[in-house]
């Protein structure tokens, strides 16, 4: 599976919104880009994910570059609750579609 | 819906215990994970299932073994805890489509002194 490269740490005022990057520049054709996020010591929660267009839920958008080289979630309207850590993963189809778990970047939202 | 259920919470073990760490999912997923999670790093995975009666090997599988006996089941055992073995340990599962994503359980905190 490709390596993400996300900034370890990342500051947004509260109701504006948060842009997390990560670049994925080895990602392969088949490969989907995965978000998820950890608070606190709970269980990662997963956001959104998307191939090659753009996708949006009720959490967050996704906008992926037409090279598929890098991405970025977008968070609309952080609040203190967005507080946490935000992993990206690219994930193909081998091996039981195991999930690689870099860093991430730890958000925090400061009213 | 329960999702994917963890026990026990918390646990502190002794060097050379044994347990299980026990997870079950209720929502048919064939894929079941196991991870583990070390203060402020990633996730790192343990043993992976694709189906009842199928396991493989993770990244970091030495000192834990693990069965998948029902597709609702698939318990982690450590046979001779080690301090090493101190971490958050996380079960998830996933559906057979390669783009589903993995729900996660809320994770058992253990401690071997």
């Amino acid at each position: 599976d490709a390596k993400t490269t996300q900034p370890p740490s990342m500051d947004c005022a509260e109701g504006r919104a948060a842009n997390l990057p990560c670049n994925h520049s080895t990602i392969s054709g088949n490969e989907y880009v995965y978000w998820y996020r950890q608070i606190h010591s709970q269980g990662p929660q997963y956001i959104i994910h998307g191939l090659k267009n753009n996708e949006t839920n009720e959490m967050a958008s996704l906008i992926i570059t037409e090279d598929r080289k890098s991405s970025t979630l977008i968070l609309p309207h952080a609040t203190l609750r967005d507080t946490a850590v935000y992993y990206c993963i690219v994930r193909g189809f081998n091996a039981g579609n195991m999930l690689t778990f870099g860093g991430g970047t730890r958000l925090m939202v400061k009213p | 819906n329960a999702g994917v259920t963890q026990t026990p919470k918390f646990r502190i073990l002794k060097i050379g215990q044994s347990m299980t760490l026990q997870c079950t999912q209720d929502m048919n997923h064939n894929y079941m994970y196991w991870y583990r999670q070390d203060p402020g790093m990633g996730l790192k995975l343990i043993y992976y299932s694709v189906g009842a009666g199928i396991t493989d090997k993770g990244e970091v599988p030495n000192g834990y073994n693990v069965s998948r006996s029902t597709t609702e089941d698939f318990p982690l055992r450590l046979e001779l805890a080690a301090p090493s073995q101190t971490s958050v340990y996380f079960c998830a599962s996933s559906n057979l489509s390669g783009s589903s994503p993995l729900h996660f359980g809320n994770g058992t905190r253990l401690t071997v002194t």
